[in-house]
C-alpha cells in the first residue's frame, strides 16, 4: 500500500504567491515524523521541514509552514512569496518508529515558478 | 561544515560491467544511508548502516548489490553486474543519530546511466 501520496504531478505558481503542496499519507503508528525535501535540477535533496505527530503546532520555517491535519492524515507544504527559485521537485516523506530510520517518499511534486 | 560527498557525479556503463560509488558523511554522523532514485519516482532505501553495521538491507537486491562501511565512516555501494533497469541516481545521505526527528542530509548523487 501507498504510505505516501502526492497526488499533483506539477503545480505552476506565479513569483510572489503562495502555493499548497498535497501530501496524504498512510500509517498505523501514533508516533510517526513528517518531511519535506527540495530537490533542485542539481539533484541533491535539500531538507525543508519537519512534523512530529505529537507537535501540537504546525511547523514553521521561514517562507515554509506545513499544514498538519492528524485526523485527516495530511501534511501539505505551503510556501509563502514563492520565488523563481523555488522551482524544483518537492518530496513528501514519513518515517516510522522501529522501522530502522528510513524515509518513505511520495512520488514527489513539480513546482514552477513564474516570473 | 562539510556536506556528504558522493562520488561520481556521473557514470556511464554496458550492461553486465561492474560500478562502484563512494560515499563520505558528514563528520561524525553515525547513521548511513544509500537511496536508489529512478526517474520520476521518490527515492527507495537501499541499505542503511548504524556505525559500521547494517540496520536495515531488506531492499537492497543482493544478488548483484553490495556495500559496506568500513571504520564507520566512509562507504561503498557496488553494482555487479549491472543491468538496464539499474539506471537511476543513487543518493547517500547521512544524520547524526538514529531518532524520529532527526534530519537526513543527502549528497549530490551518483547519475547512473546503463546501456
Amino acid at each position: 500500500a501507498q504510505k505516501i501520496t502526492q497526488t499533483q504531478p506539477g503545480m505552476f505558481v506565479q513569483e510572489k504567491e503562495a502555493v499548497t503542496l498535497d501530501c496524504t499519507y498512510d500509517t498505523s503508528d501514533q508516533s510517526y515524523g513528517l518531511f519535506w525535501y527540495k530537490q533542485p535540477s542539481s539533484g541533491e535533496m535539500i531538507f525543508l521541514i519537519y512534523q512530529g505527530s505529537y507537535d501540537e503546532q504546525n511547523a514553521t520555517e521561514g517562507r515554509y509552514s506545513l499544514n498538519f491535519q492528524k485526523a485527516r492524515k495530511s501534511a501539505n507544504l505551503v510556501i509563502s512569496a514563492s520565488q523563481l527559485g523555488d522551482s524544483a521537485m518537492y518530496f513528501c516523506a514519513m518515517r516510522e518508529p522501529g522501522k530502522g530510520g528510513k524515509l518513505i517518499f511520495g512520488q514527489g511534486t513539480e513546482l514552477s515558478v513564474k516570473p | 561544515e562539510a556536506g556528504v560527498a558522493q562520488s561520481p557525479r556521473y557514470k556511464i556503463i554496458e550492461k553486465r560491467q561492474s560500478v562502484a560509488f563512494w560515499c563520505n558523511p558528514i563528520s561524525g554522523h553515525a547513521t548511513l544511508y544509500w537511496y536508489q532514485q529512478i526517474l520520476g519516482q521518490g527515492p527507495k532505501l537501499l541499505i542503511q548502516f548504524q556505525n559500521n553495521g547494517v540496520v536495515d538491507d531488506s531492499q537492497l537486491p543482493k544478488d548483484r548489490f553490495s556495500a559496506e562501511r568500513l571504520k564507520g565512516v566512509d562507504s561503498t555501494l557496488k553494482i555487479q553486474p549491472a543491468k538496464l533497469e539499474d539506471s537511476a541516481v543513487y543518493l547517500c545521505a547521512s544524520s547524526l543519530v538514529l531518532a524520529l526527528q532527526e534530519t537526513q542530509y543527502f549528497g549530490p548523487g551518483t547519475r547512473l546511466l546503463v546501456l
